[in-house]
């Protein structure tokens, strides 16, 4: 079965830190796919990227960069100078194939708090 | 192009009520799902739709009925409205069950069930 975790409950930085939010993921499929999205204060949810399991290059979208390593099944995501816009929830999530269900796994969200 | 939209955007239940969530797309998407987001839980799916007239079970089904009687409607019900049942329910939409699809999410439903 699917599992995703982010172990990191809640962070709290100044603005300006750099920050990382952990995910790890457990999978038996091959082929797969990682997410993140944002959840503000407002409440919608937001996608940030999505990675496929055959790309494990780096990304980087200005302050935010992705770090995918499938030796130890992780999927990090970095906010590099970080600012209070970007205090929300965030959420690690994995979709494997299973033909017609393509079962979409969240992890719990991290907190993250950026203090001026 | 509005996307993913809800109605209501919060409701206060009675235990025993029941109610009806409305999500509509306008992106003509055949997927649609309903999730519940819990504190600390993050989100777990309730049920899916892979097209028209088609429904299936996810994860926590259990007291929710749902129904797709329009490609771009899918309907989550409450049929008698229970405490545990108090969260934030979000529906979403894909173009299609490929695992790549991102879903598409609307601005959630507060339900309180006092």
């Amino acid at each position: 079965a699917q599992k995703v975790t982010q172990a990191q409950t809640e962070i709290s930085v100044v603005e300006k830190e750099d920050v990382t939010l952990d995910c790890v993921y457990e999978t038996r499929d091959t082929t797969y796919y990682l997410f993140w999205y944002k959840q503000p204060p407002s409440g919608e949810l937001v996608f940030l990227i999505r990675r496929n399991s055959f790309d494990e290059q780096n990304e980087i979208s200005g302050r935010y960069s992705w770090n995918f390593q499938k030796s130890t099944s992780s999927f990090n995501f970095t906010i590099t100078a970080s600012q209070v816009v970007d205090s929300a929830v965030y959420f690690c999530a994995l979709s494997e194939a299973t033909g017609a269900n393509s079962k979409l796994t969240f992890g719990k969200g991290i907190t993250l708090s950026v203090r001026p | 192009n509005a996307g993913v939209t809800q109605t209501p955007k919060f409701r206060v239940l009675k235990t025993g009520q029941s109610m009806t969530l409305l999500c509509a797309q306008d992106m003509n998407h055949e997927y649609m799902y309903w999730y519940r987001q819990d504190p600390g839980m993050g989100l777990r799916l309730i049920h899916y739709s892979v097209g028209e007239g088609t429904t299936a079970k996810g994860e926590v089904p259990d007291g929710y009925n749902v129904s797709r009687l329009k490609k771009q409607n899918f309907l989550l019900g409450l049929e008698s409205a229970a405490p545990s049942q108090t969260s934030v329910y979000f529906c979403a939409s894909s173009l299609d069950w490929a695992r790549d699809q991102k879903r598409y999410f609307g601005p959630g439903t507060r339900l309180t069930v006092t």
